[in-house]
């Protein structure tokens, strides 16, 4: 496609509910991130990718986040027992080589209720 | 701990006015400084990006001025547009590091 795609676009989610958000990076960019926004401040890490190898997973709040990109390609992110404070957008960018020139998708926005 | 302190939290300038946003760091192993721009309803775009060894970077309209001694940098916008109308934030990376660490935000408006 022509930029990082993430699905769903919204999702809401019960207390204590499991959720998975799906990103779609741009064809042939080898470095994956994911950022989590909360309304009204910037993007913070969350985890990084190179290829299929997870490199730096120090931004996850809790051990109930887990991401995954099996094929070096599409990534998942999964929120185990969400909690009201897991309410954010959840943003994901790829670039070809590296941390320079990351392309953002337009994120998941989650409301956990 | 905030690593990166922007300000202002929100900026109104009149059509072909300057539009100047300011950010100060403390972690000197930042090596990377981007500024981004991001629209309601979509992700960040990288709009300039400067390293520490030069003094300013101008691109178009964009012009970042960094003040290494001080540790601070900021981002000019010439001649400033009613399309320019966003939420801006600068970032930094460490050297070696994987991650951008973001300013809080500053929402721009651009009055016609």
């Amino acid at each position: 496609g022509a930029g990082v795609s993430q699905s769903p676009r919204y999702k809401v989610a019960k207390r204590g509910q499991d959720v998975a958000l799906r990103c779609d990076p741009i064809s042939g960019h080898v470095s994956l991130f994911w950022y989590q926004q909360a309304l009204g401040q910037g993007p913070e890490f969350l985890t990084y990718f190179q290829n299929e190898a997870q490199l730096d997973k120090s931004g996850l709040p809790s051990d109930r986040f887990f991401a995954e990109r099996p094929e070096g390609s599409v990534s998942t992110l999964k929120i185990q027992r969400t909690q009201q404070e897991d309410s954010a957008v959840y943003l994901c960018a790829s670039s070809f080589g590296g941390w320079e020139k990351l392309f953002f998708g337009s994120g998941t926005q989650l409301s956990v209720l | 701990q905030q690593q990166v302190k922007q300000s202002p939290q929100s900026l109104i300038v009149q059509k072909g006015g300057i539009s100047i946003i300011n950010c100060a760091y403390e972690n000197t192993a930042f090596d990377y400084f981007p500024w981004y721009q991001q629209f309601p309803g979509k992700g960040p775009a990288l709009l300039i990006a400067i390293r520490p060894d030069v003094s300013e970077k101008k691109e178009g309209r964009f012009t970042i001025s960094f003040n290494k001694s001080a540790k601070q940098f900021s981002l000019h916008i010439m001649d400033s547009q009613p399309g320019d109308s966003a939420t801006y934030f600068c970032a930094a990376r460490e050297t070696s590091g994987s991650r951008l660490t973001f300013g809080e935000g500053t929402q721009l408006t651009v009055n016609p």
